[in-house]
C-alpha cells in the first residue's frame, strides 16, 4: 500500500509564478490536510478537504492560496503570484475518516520562490 | 484556539542515555489527542506515540513513552536507550476530539535531539 505521494518534491518559481503543489493521498483515504512549514518552524495548518469539498480553510491565507480535491485526481494546492515569503516546505497529510485515525504524512514539498 | 509551547529549541543525549523532551499545551476542551511527531533529516514526519485524554495511563511504544499530565497540561516525552537513529526533529501537537474544524494537528515549535556517541 503505497504512502502518501506528493509532486513535485522540489519546486522552483520566480516571484509573480504560479506553483500548483499535488497530493495523492493512500488508498482509501478520503480526507486530505495541508501544512506549510517555514523554515525552523513547526508545521502549521492550512486547510483540510474532503473528496470535492472544504471542510476547514482557516489557516490559508485569503488571497493567492487555494485547494481543491476533485472527485478523481490528486488534491492540489495552488498559490498564485508567488513571494518570497511562501518559500516553504508544503506537506499534505491524509486519514481514512475525521476521527482519531491517524493522519499519514506525504514526504513534503519544498517551494523555494526566487 | 488551541496552543502548544516546546520551551526546549535543542536537546542533547548520549547513546544508550535516556532524554525527555517536553511539551505543555493549552486547551479549554477535555477530550483532545496528543502526538509527539519526528521529523529526520530527510522530512519525513513520522508518528511517534499518541495519547487520548479520556486515558489515564500514560501511552508507551517500545523505547518511546510519555508522560501525560491532564491538569498540569503537559505531556513529556521520554526516550530511553537513545540510537542514533533517533537524532532528528520532534513536535509536539494536539488535536481536538470533534469533527470538522476540529480536525486539523497543532503543532509546537519543535525540539532538535541530538545523539551523540
Amino acid at each position: 500500500n503505497a504512502g502518501v505521494m506528493q509532486n513535485p518534491r522540489h519546486l522552483v518559481r520566480r516571484r509573480g509564478q504560479e506553483a500548483r503543489l499535488r497530493c495523492s493521498p493512500m488508498k482509501g483515504h478520503s480526507h486530505v490536510y495541508w501544512y506549510r512549514q517555514l523554515p525552523e518552524e513547526g508545521l502549521k495548518f492550512m486547510v483540510y478537504l474532503q473528496k470535492e469539498n472544504i471542510i476547514d480553510e482557516s489557516g490559508m491565507p485569503k488571497e493567492r492560496f487555494s485547494a481543491e480535491f476533485p472527485k478523481e485526481g490528486p488534491s492540489i494546492l495552488r498559490i498564485q503570484q508567488v513571494v518570497r515569503g511562501d518559500s516553504a516546505a508544503y506537506f499534505c497529510a491524509s486519514s481514512l475518516i475525521w476521527d482519531f485515525n491517524e493522519q499519514f504524512f506525504g514526504p513534503g514539498t519544498r517551494l523555494t520562490v526566487l | 484556539a488551541q496552543t502548544v509551547t516546546q520551551s526546549q529549541p535543542e536537546m542533547s543525549v548520549q547513546e544508550a542515555e535516556t532524554v525527555t523532551l517536553s511539551c505543555t499545551y493549552d486547551t479549554s476542551e477535555s477530550d483532545y489527542y496528543l502526538f509527539w511527531y519526528k521529523q529526520p533529516p530527510s522530512r519525513q514526519m513520522i508518528l511517534v506515540i499518541r495519547q487520548e485524554a479520556y486515558k489515564q495511563q500514560n501511552a508507551t511504544e517500545n523505547r518511546f513513552s510519555v508522560n501525560f499530565q491532564k491538569a498540569a497540561k503537559s505531556f513529556s516525552l521520554k526516550i530511553s536507550d537513545s540510537q542514533l537513529g533517533d537524532a532528528a526533529m520532534y513536535f509536539c501537537a494536539y488535536r481536538s476530539a470533534g469533527t470538522g474544524t476540529a480536525s486539523k494537528l497543532t503543532f509546537g515549535t519543535g525540539t532538535r535531539l541530538q545523539v551523540t556517541l
